[in-house]
Parts: structure tokens; C-alpha cells; sequence
């Protein structure tokens, strides 16, 4: 199963670009990498998904490195709604699975400041 | 488009009692649910995934017989918590998939508050 590692914190002013960086080493050859927001008692929001190179939404950019073993989240021109946290995922690894289970690791709290 | 709800949004029940939680896709057919739970301050953790007309399969670690799951249609799927106790109490999260890849998005609902006495 493909582990995460995000940062636990990161602090931003409002206005500038937040890049989140996550690892994910033991990514396998089908996962695909998920990264969702949530705050404070709600269910988390889908964000932005990709397989490699770019992807591009109206809300963020995702960048994933050849190699595939890590991936950036990068949000443009935070504001105060954006505190919250982010969480990175890689898809269940089973090959052939329908499943697509989710497993969430710690995610990284972002603090935007006025 | 792809909505998910969850009902009720808050619940307290007393010690021993049974609570059901509903998790409904408003707006598209999910062929699975999963169901999370999340205690202060920690991360969501799976608990069981749930598939339309089967079993639901559970995570490690996760009581069956004290997480009750049903998927009876392509639109809900409810989560019976059984003789609930305090240590019950937390933050319990469905997500439906309208897809049957498992790079399909999941969407998840508001989240359902339970608390225990």
C-alpha cells in the first residue's frame, strides 16, 4: 500500500501561491494521485486528481515528476477560506481492484494569515 | 452534480442504544460507499466499503457485528452503530463513487456527529 508523507503544518499570507509537497515513494504503476480539502467537521472536498506531468482545475495546479514518487499542490493566490487541510492519496494498489479504496494519511494543516 | 448527503447531521444517543446513519448520492448512482470515521484532531479512517446488492467489506480492526452496513440501492447506503458506548463518539464520513474504476472520484458527505453519553 502506497504511504503518504505531507508536511504537518505550513503557514501562508493571503495572496501568495502555497505549495504543498507530498512523497509517495511505493506509488504503483495504476494509482493515481488524489489530494482533497477539508475543514473543520466536514467531509473532505475533492480538489484535483492526476496520473503525471500536469493537471490543471479552476482551483489548483498538480505537478507530478516523472519518476512519480512525489507530487506538488499548488494553490494560487491563497485567501483566509483556504485554511484547511489538505490531504494527499494514492489509489489502491490492487491490481485489477474495482474497490479504489481511500486511505487518508495525517494531511497537512494550512494557516493563511491576513 | 455529485452530491452526497448524510442524515442526520448531528446525533446523541445514550449508552447501549443503536444509531442509524443514512448516506445518500442525490444526484447519481453510486455502485459503492465507503465509510469513514474521524476523532478530534486525527485523520479519516476507512472503515468499510460498501457495494450495491453485497456485503459490505470491512477494514481491520473494524467490528461487523457492531458497524451494521447496508447498501440496499444504488443511492443509499446506511451505517447501524450497534449498542453504541462513549469511545463510539466521533465523526463518521460516507463517500459514494458513481464509477465502478478505482480512479473514479469519490465524493464524500457532510459528515454525521455522534455523540455518546
Amino acid at each position: 500500500l502506497a504511504k503518504t508523507t505531507q508536511p504537518i503544518s505550513m503557514d501562508s499570507y493571503e495572496g501568495q501561491e502555497v505549495n504543498i509537497t507530498c512523497s509517495h515513494n511505493n506509488i504503483a504503476t495504476n494509482d493515481y494521485i488524489t489530494w482533497y480539502q477539508q475543514f473543520p467537521s466536514q467531509g473532505p472536498r475533492f480538489i484535483i486528481q492526476g496520473y503525471k506531468t500536469k493537471v490543471t482545475n479552476e482551483v489548483a495546479s498538480l505537478f507530478i515528476p516523472a519518476d512519480r514518487k512525489s507530487s506538488t499542490l499548488s494553490l494560487p493566490r491563497v485567501s483566509l477560506s483556504d485554511t484547511a487541510v489538505y490531504y494527499c492519496l494514492v489509489g489502491d494498489p490492487l491490481r485489477g481492484s474495482t474497490l479504489g479504496r481511500l486511505y487518508f494519511g495525517r494531511g497537512t494543516q494550512l494557516t493563511v494569515w491576513p | 452534480g455529485a452530491v452526497v448527503s448524510q442524515h442526520p447531521s448531528r446525533v446523541i444517543c445514550k449508552s447501549g442504544t443503536s444509531v442509524k446513519i443514512e448516506c445518500r448520492s442525490l444526484d447519481f448512482q453510486a455502485t459503492t460507499m465507503f465509510w469513514y470515521r474521524q476523532f478530534p484532531k486525527q485523520s479519516l479512517m476507512l472503515m468499510a466499503t460498501s457495494n450495491e446488492g453485497s456485503k459490505a467489506t470491512y477494514e481491520q480492526g473494524v467490528e461487523k457485528d457492531k458497524f451494521l452496513i447496508n447498501h440496499a440501492s444504488l443511492t443509499l447506503s446506511t451505517l447501524t452503530v450497534t449498542s453504541a458506548h462513549p469511545e463510539d463518539s466521533s465523526f463518521y464520513i460516507c463517500s459514494a463513487r458513481a464509477g465502478l474504476a478505482s480512479t473514479d472520484t469519490q465524493y464524500f458527505g457532510p459528515g454525521t456527529r455522534l455523540t455518546v453519553l
